[in-house]
């Protein structure tokens, strides 16, 4: 079973409101990762998690904060976000970060931001 | 930054094979993948080859990978209408980090 769960499929919110994002995962990764994808361009790398820490942390803005409360779980809140914000954001997980372990990919939450 | 980059697009008619090409600017990638994106849908994992390998074969997918000329290419035979997706290369860096290249739409026409 190589599956990543991702919650909600969709997602519209006002730039004053507060939402989360979650995905979980069974495989016993203990590598997670947030991807933004934004329309017709690649998936670009957010924040990677290992070992239920924060490794990685690509120069996100403060209004994205990750969470990662177990070895299944990670969690992406948002809050005062701006319509820019507009992407299909991926999670991802892998069996541990580093090089030689493939990371697969949930279906995403396609955000709007209005 | 680094540089990948993927032809646009690719129209190919059932049956006939499909070469989806990258190329890139730093070689000291140890991994190298190909992923999948259907419409509106996640990505999925096709297969991967290491920097020390010029050549895999996983079914009906072909990876040939050229160091010299910083070239990866994924060959599908037999395409299927359901092989119609955008196609991305992608590149482990240092720290865990995936480079993705721009994206290959891949038309399948009857």
């Amino acid at each position: 079973d190589t599956e990543v769960t991702q919650t909600p499929k969709h997602l519209v919110m006002g730039m004053t409101n507060k939402k989360s994002l979650k995905c979980e995962q069974h495989m016993g990764h203990r590598a997670m990762y947030w991807y933004k994808q934004k329309a017709k361009k690649p998936p670009e790398l957010m924040f990677v998690y290992s070992y239920e820490k924060l490794s990685i942390n690509e120069s996100v803005p403060s209004r994205f904060s990750p969470e990662c409360p177990n070895s299944s779980l990670l969690n992406l809140h948002l809050h005062a976000l701006q319509p820019e914000d507009s992407a299909l954001y991926l999670c991802a997980s892998s069996q541990k970060a580093g090089e030689g372990y493939e990371q697969y990919f949930g279906p995403g939450t396609r955000l709007t931001v209005t | 930054g680094e540089d990948v980059e993927q032809s646009l697009f690719l129209s190919v008619r059932e049956g006939d094979s499909s070469v989806i090409n990258c190329t890139y600017t730093d070689s000291s990638s140890t991994y190298l993948y190909w992923y999948k994106q259907e419409p509106g849908a996640g990505l999925q994992l096709l297969t991967y080859i290491f920097s020390n390998m010029d050549m895999k074969q996983d079914q009906r997918l072909t990876v040939l990978l050229n160091k010299k000329d910083k070239h990866l290419s994924l060959r599908i035979a037999d395409t299927q209408t359901g092989d119609s997706a955008i196609y991305f290369c992608a590149l482990l860096r240092v720290a865990d980090k995936l480079i993705f290249g721009t994206g290959t739409r891949l038309q399948v026409f009857p």
